[in-house]
Formats: C-alpha cells, structure tokens, sequence
C-alpha cells in the first residue's frame, strides 16, 4: 500500500511557462514533507520542504504548497528551465521528527523543452 | 555534490552470492540511512543507523543487515542474493537522528544475474 504517491509518471513543459507537480499522500500522520531532485546517474537532491503547519512554502523559482484535507501537495517551478529536466520525488516523514526516515513516492520524470 | 561516497558504483554477481555496499557520510554526519530503488519504484527505507546504533528499520529483508563502525562509515551486507535484489542502493547522511533533510550519495547499481 503506497502512502505516497506521485500518480503522474511525465510532465512535459515548455521552458518559462509553470511546472506543476503533484503528490498525493494516506497516512495522516505525516507532518512534514519533502521535494528531491534526481538526475541520471546520481543521488537525490534535496529542493524544498514543508511542515504540516504550513500551507505554502516558496524558494526562489520553487514553491511547495500543502492541502492538509485533501492531504496533497504540489511543487511549482516558475519560471521552468531546461536544467529543470530531472526526476522529482515527493517524501513525506511518517516518525514526527524522532527517526529521519522518509517515505518516498515514484517519482515524476520532467522535461522542460527549449 | 553532496559530500556522500558510495562505494563500488557497480556491482555485478550472480545469484547466491554475497555483497558488501560502503557508504561514507558527510563529514560530521552521524546518522546514516540506507534506501532500495529497484525498477519503477520509488525509493524504499531499509534501515537507519545513528552514532553506531540502529535507530529504525524499515522494509529490510533479513538476508541483509547492515553496520556502522566508529569512524561513522556504514555497510550494507547483502547475501544469499536473488534476481530480484538488483537495484540501486542509496546511502544518505544527517547531522542527527531527527533530521527531515537527507543528503544521498550517488548510490551502487547492483545486478544479479
């Protein structure tokens, strides 16, 4: 049972226009959440986070934003950049702060097009 | 670059065999957590590791375990190994045991065939 999940594999954008991400969760208990970056051939990255106190969080280009009932959240890259082009992997915490383990969707492949 | 390493990049064995993984964390870093990707899947927690200590595991299988020695390098032992352990493994690194933000190495692909 996946508690969270990324339920779009692909997301095509033209350079400079939004790239919406998305990223669903189950478990209620979650109280803090995650976006990593992943290129070919290396580790992820940490982007941004979010704690469930909050409903949005910005970052230069990157704004995470956070929907506790309907316990979604969403990455916004504006304006994209080719160098976007990556895997991004939404994660939630599921131990409130006391064991650092995450929990990670499958990832949305992005490919932002010049 | 994170500051993790990872060591080998790329591992090919063959079924039944065993396998050493070796992570190095940032310099300063006391916890360390291992993570399975295998093919279309998002990355798995395995176990976590804090100061020498285990601290929390997850969906590890118990033909693997894992180590932290004193100087914080950690290992995963993989044995009697099947197809359907072949994935990438990652190593990822904190300052504490409650951190939310990991830092990941490049990770070890493993193949078993």
């Amino acid at each position: 049972d996946q508690q969270v999940k990324q339920n779009s594999p692909s997301l095509s954008v033209q350079e400079g226009r939004i790239s919406i991400l998305n990223c669903d969760y189950t478990n209620s208990m979650f109280d803090y959440f995650l976006w990593y970056k992943k290129y070919p051939a290396e580790g992820p990255t940490f982007l941004i986070s979010i704690s469930s106190i909050k409903d949005k969080n910005e970052d230069g280009r990157f704004t995470v934003f956070l929907n506790k009932s309907a316990k979604h959240l969403s990455l916004h890259i504006v304006p994209s950049q080719p160098g976007d082009s990556a895997v991004y992997f939404c994660a939630a915490s599921s131990y409130g702060g006391s064991q650092g383990n995450l929990i990670f969707g499958k990832g949305t492949k992005l490919s932002v097009k010049p | 670059d994170s500051g993790v390493t990872q060591t080998p990049k790329h591992l090919i064995t063959a079924t039944g065999q065993r396998v050493t993984l070796r992570c190095s964390p940032r310099s300063g870093d006391l916890s360390v957590y291992w993570y399975q990707q295998s093919l279309d899947q998002g990355l798995q927690f395995l176990i976590q590791y804090y100061n020498g200590e285990e601290r929390a595991k997850g969906n590890i299988l118990e033909r693997f375990s894992a180590q932290q020695f004193p100087d914080l390098h950690s290992e995963l032992n993989l044995s009697s190994l099947e197809l359907g352990d072949s994935a990438l493994y990652f190593c990822a690194s904190s300052p504490r045991t409650s951190d939310y933000e990991q830092y990941f190495g490049p990770g070890t692909r493993l193949t078993v065939t």
